[in-house]
Parts: C-alpha cells; sequence; structure tokens
C-alpha cells in the first residue's frame, strides 16, 4: 500500500537549535515527495519538494530536507529553529493511482518552538 | 494575483441541507482538488480534476458532488448534508498532478 508515515505527533524545540520533522514512505515506482506547513487557519503552503536530483534539498524559509532512499525517509530539517517556525508540518508523497497521479498526506506534526 | 480563493469561510448547515462551496484559481493551472482536513487524519481526497472537463473520486467522495465550471473554478457540492461532513475544506491547484499543489484559505463547515 502507498503511505506516508510522521510518526511524531508534536516536536519541541528550543529557539536557536536544531530542529528535525520526520517522514517516512511506502510508493510504488521513484517518489516524488513534499513538505508543506500549515499556520493556524490558513491553507498549507508549499514548502520544498524531491524529484531527482540532489538528495538534499533546500526550501523556503530557510528549511531542507534529506531524501534517503535506502530509509525511504524524507526528513525536513533547519539549523536554528525561530519560534515564528511553530505550526503544522505535512509530509506528502506522489502515489500512483487509476491513471492519474495524486498526493498523498501525513497525519501532520505539530512543532512547538520555545523561546 | 490572488491565488486561490474560497467562499465561504465559514458555514453553518443544520442536517439535510445543501450547500455549494467554491473555489477558483488565477495561476492557469491545470489541475484543482477538494480535500477535507480532520483532526489527526491529515488532508484526504474528496474528489480532483486533472484537467479542465474531467472530475474523478478520491478517497473518500461519498455525499459529495463537484463541478469543473471551466479552467478556473471547480465547485464542491453536498446535497444533503449530515454531521459526519462537519471538518474543514480546501481547495488546491497544481500546474500538473504530479507537481506542488497551492492552496485556498479552507472553509470551515459545521453541520448540526
Amino acid at each position: 500500500a502507498q503511505s506516508v508515515a510522521q510518526p511524531e505527533d508534536q516536536v519541541n524545540v528550543a529557539e536557536g537549535n536544531p530542529l528535525t520533522v520526520k517522514c517516512t514512505y511506502s510508493v510504488s515506482g521513484n517518489p516524488y515527495l513534499f513538505w508543506y506547513v500549515q499556520y493556524p487557519n490558513r491553507g498549507l503552503q508549499f514548502l520544498l519538494k524531491y524529484i531527482t536530483g540532489d538528495n538534499l534539498v533546500k526550501g523556503s524559509y530557510g528549511f531542507e530536507a534529506e531524501f534517503n532512499k535506502s530509509q525511504t525517509s524524507f526528513h525536513l530539517k533547519k539549523p536554528s529553529a525561530l519560534v515564528s517556525d511553530s505550526a503544522l508540518y505535512f509530509c506528502a508523497v506522489r502515489a500512483l493511482g487509476r491513471g492519474y497521479n495524486k498526493l498523498i498526506f501525513g497525519a501532520g506534526t505539530r512543532l512547538a518552538v520555545h523561546p | 494575483n490572488a491565488g486561490v480563493t474560497q467562499t465561504p469561510k465559514f458555514q453553518v448547515l443544520k442536517t439535510g441541507q445543501s450547500m455549494t462551496l467554491q473555489c477558483a484559481q488565477d495561476m492557469n493551472h491545470n489541475s484543482m482538488y477538494w480535500y477535507r482536513q480532520d483532526p489527526g487524519m491529515g488532508l484526504r481526497l474528496i474528489y480532483y480534476s486533472a484537467s479542465e472537463g474531467t472530475t474523478d473520486k478520491g478517497e473518500v467522495p461519498n455525499g459529495y458532488n463537484v463541478s469543473r465550471l471551466n479552467k478556473r473554478e471547480f465547485s464542491l457540492r453536498l446535497e444533503s448534508a449530515a454531521p459526519s461532513q462537519t471538518s474543514v475544506y480546501f481547495c488546491a491547484s497544481s500546474e500538473r498532478t504530479e507537481g506542488e499543489q497551492f492552496f485556498g484559505p479552507g472553509t470551515r463547515l459545521t453541520v448540526l
């Protein structure tokens, strides 16, 4: 079955410390992977994607993600967290459907950055 | 350039009432989507439209219908609302079905 797992409901980190939000996936074929962020009462905003090429992908707001094929993971990282990074983060993977491609989203991880 | 817009922002319905959620995008995208977001469940695809003139079911289509009115607009209709349809509904669009999606601000729907 094609799926995405975000094993942590919440991640807590102190401002200035590095952060990691974990994502693992299971899909047929080559994975297209995405990270989105959702601020309170807002829609999802695209952060970054991996389709092919370098395993380290850089995105918006200083975030980056590392694609690891052997571990089927695509963890989101940032070297120095800001309080304003506190939000809900979703990992998504392109899944092959009935003649179409669709995105499957993980359940989300709430990131709380403390001053 | 407004991106993806949705109306209304909030709605309260009684069981059995009907309503249509409107979505429009100004990015000339081919594909459009309707999702619902429920706590702890991420986003679940209700219906999508890969291109103008086509629509297809997603993971949770029961109780919903859609219309791709033109390239810009994609509406979601609840014919007979049920409390289980209480949720936040998001419309999204993308240039292609495998590309990144751009989301609207959402509609918070409560069915009593």
